[in-house]
């Protein structure tokens, strides 16, 4: 079935390297996603890596997938308090339309 | 600002009741997704439209419909209100309907059911 889990919530200090990982289950998957949603506010896309690469770099942004076990992690570097949010992965479901299934999203709370 | 946009913002309304949302997507874009996001059930794919034609369904009810219109515009009528249709309710919009095309989020409305 199509399932992508997340961890719920994740705390760290501000300057410090933020790592949020995903799990997903549809290995045909050819793109995934990382989606952002500050409080009160709607989807932003942050990034997305295909599923023919490893890795990923978009500033402070790193996203690496490990095909095998099907693993997909968001890293944030220097993490600011502005990168408190809710994060969300996403992967489109198996048939052939454009349903992106979501994970339950993972709450990131920085620390001054 | 992702360029889609959703009226209203909120929308507070009574157990039985029916309301429309409706939803713009960004210029050129012909898809246009709903997605429903409840605490209890997460962010669910609704249902899909494609340059006026439905394309997939997901979890919607049969109390709910949606249509899209020739200037690509959507709404997403919902009737019967129940407590739990309280929810955050999308609309994206992607240029086709390929995976490898981006969907670009609204800011949702945001449906109170009393």
């Amino acid at each position: 079935g199509e399932d992508v889990e997340q961890s719920l919530f994740l705390s760290v200090r501000e300057g410090d390297s933020s790592v949020i990982n995903c799990t997903y289950t549809d290995s045909s998957s050819t793109y995934l996603y990382w989606y952002k949603q500050e409080p009160g506010a709607g989807l932003q896309l942050l990034t997305y890596i295909f599923s023919n690469m490893d890795m990923k770099q978009d500033q402070r942004l790193t996203v690496l997938l490990n095909k095998k076990d099907k693993h997909l992690s968001l890293r944030i570097a220097d993490t600011q308090t502005g990168d408190s949010a809710i994060y969300f992965c996403a992967e489109y479901g198996s048939s052939n339309t454009g349903k992106l299934i979501f994970g339950q999203g993972t709450t990131l709370q920085v620390k001054p | 600002d992702s360029g889609v946009t959703q009226t209203p913002k909120h929308l507070i309304t009574a157990t039985g009741q029916r309301v429309t949302l409706r939803c713009s997507p960004r210029s050129g874009d012909l898809s246009v997704y709903w997605y429903q996001q409840s605490l209890d059930q997460g962010l669910q794919f609704l249902i899909q439209y494609y340059n006026g034609e439905e394309r997939a369904k997901g979890n919607i009810l049969e109390r709910f419909s949606a249509q899209q219109f020739p200037d690509l515009h959507s709404e997403l009528n919902l009737s019967s209100l129940e407590l739990g249709d309280s929810a955050l309710y999308f609309c994206a919009s992607s240029v086709g309907t390929r995976q490898q095309e981006t969907q670009y989020f609204g800011p949702g409305t945001r449906l109170l059911v009393l």
